[in-house]
């Protein structure tokens, strides 16, 4: 079954690094994902995709301090130089044979 | 600029029905797959339908399979979703996404509120 795990939740002081990470489950391992980002009140926004190799591509207008990684099952999305606009929920999303799938989300808080 | 404009929602009592359209904008609407996606209050994303640029491949996600129907009308640059048998807990926004392999692009969502 192909299943997304996110923590709850990560902070970081304004102006500081923080990596959230998206695990993907065992077979799985080769998936390609995407990160999106929902600002309160707000609809999700389209941030990242990211390969298996860790090749990456950014949506229109998406901040450089937004960059990606990949390592084995994981996936990781670093905010670099944290500002206040970036406090928001961040997902993960992959795409199978007729499924896609969300991880649940982690909620960025800027200390 | 890609626009998603979602409309339709609103309050409907348990057991009813209601129709979510989605009209698309800047970009050409019989290329791309299409996807509707909810949102619980307080809650994440839950991916719900997708359909293929033709219509010919749609799959559901298990909560709404049986209930809920989509369908796309390429003429009219739309996408809609049929929502049957409405429980208490398909009150969500919902969204629609254009998919480019990954949800590449968002509307701003519809509310629908299902209650007595």
């Amino acid at each position: 079954q192909l299943v997304l795990t996110q923590s709850p939740s990560a902070s970081a002081s304004l102006g500081a690094s923080v990596n959230l990470t998206c695990t993907l489950t065992s077979g799985h391992s080769t998936y390609a994902i995407a990160w999106h980002q929902q600002l309160p009140d707000k609809g999700p926004r389209y941030l990242i995709k990211l390969k298996s190799d860790g090749s990456h591509s950014k949506g229109d207008g998406v901040p450089d301090r937004f960059s990606g990684s990949s390592s084995g099952p994981e996936r990781y999305l670093t905010i670099s130089g944290l500002q206040s606009e970036d406090e928001a929920d961040y997902y993960c999303q992959t795409w199978g044979p007729g499924i896609r799938v969300f991880g649940g989300g982690t909620k960025v808080t800027v200390l | 600029e890609v626009q998603l404009v979602e409309s339709g929602g609103g309050v409907v009592q348990p057991g009813g029905s209601v129709r979510l359209s989605c009209v698309a904008s800047g970009f050409i609407f019989s290329s791309y797959e299409m996807n509707w996606v909810r949102q619980a209050p307080g809650k994440g994303l839950e991916w719900i339908s997708y359909i293929s640029s033709r219509g010919a491949s749609i799959y559901y996600a298990d909560s709404v399979k049986g209930r809920f129907t989509i369908s796309r009308d390429n003429a009219k640059n739309s996408l809609y979703l049929q929502m049957n048998s409405l429980r208490v807990e398909d009150t969500a926004v919902y969204y629609c996404a254009r998919e480019r392999e990954h949800f590449s692009d968002w509307g701003q969502g519809t509310l629908v509120t299902v209650s007595s």
